[in-house]
């Protein structure tokens, strides 16, 4: 049962334009949704993250949607640069359970095109 | 750079083999995680450590274990190994304790492991 589905799998956007990674969960338990950045050969870095008591959180180019009642979040990246090409991971965790293992979305491979 | 430091970085072994893997967490971070990650499972959470105790097991093998010392390093044991086992294995640590309302995990760059 894959409890954090994300969309798409792959996204090609020009430079300078939005990128935008959508993930839906299913455990209504959860209550911290982080972003990781991949690159080839490194681990996931931390991006940005958010809790359900707010809708949007922004971090310089990066903002996070949330939509509890939909059970639905998503990843914005805007002015798109070619160094942003990456694979992006949602992830879920419900914190209050003493277990903080991390659930993951697939991935989304994106290319940002100069 | 996390901050967190894996060795080695890539093992190469055989079916049948016993290895181990080490992680030595970021400055004062006291909880430990490990991750699988494989091109058909995606990225799943191992096992947990908290200041030398297990927290949490999450789709961990039998054949796999793990621990974590009073030095807070950790290291991972794999044996019995199967050519299914090929997979990169990371390590993350975080400064917030198991509960917390943010928890922020840091991940190392990993060990990748062939199982020929």
């Amino acid at each position: 049962q894959q409890q954090v589905k994300q969309s798409p799998q792959s996204l090609i956007v020009q430079k300078g334009g939005i990128s935008i990674i959508n993930c839906a969960y299913e455990n209504t338990a959860f209550d911290y949704f982080p972003w990781y950045q991949q690159f080839p050969g490194k681990g996931p870095a931390l991006l940005i993250a958010i809790r359900p008591d707010v809708s949007e959180k922004k971090e310089g180019r990066f903002t996070i949607s949330f939509n509890k009642s939909a059970k639905q979040f998503s990843l914005h990246i805007m002015d798109s640069q070619p160094g942003d090409s990456a694979t992006y991971f949602c992830a879920a965790l419900y914190s209050g359970g003493g277990a903080d293992g991390l659930t993951f979305g697939k991935g989304t491979h994106l290319i940002i095109q100069p | 750079d996390s901050g967190v430091t894996q060795t080695p970085k890539h093992l190469i072994t055989a079916t049948g083999q016993r290895v181990t893997l080490r992680c030595s967490p970021r400055s004062g971070d006291l909880s430990v995680y490990w991750y699988q990650q494989s091109l058909d499972q995606g990225l799943q959470f191992l096992i947990q450590y908290y200041n030398g105790e297990e927290r949490a097991k999450g789709n961990i093998l039998e054949r796999f274990s793990a621990q974590q010392f009073p030095d807070l390093h950790s290291e991972l044991n794999l044996s019995s190994l199967e050519l299914g086992d090929s997979a990169l294995y990371f390590c993350a640590s975080s400064p917030n304790p198991p509960g917390s309302s943010y928890n922020e995990q840091f991940f190392g760059p990993g060990t990748r492991l062939t199982v020929l």
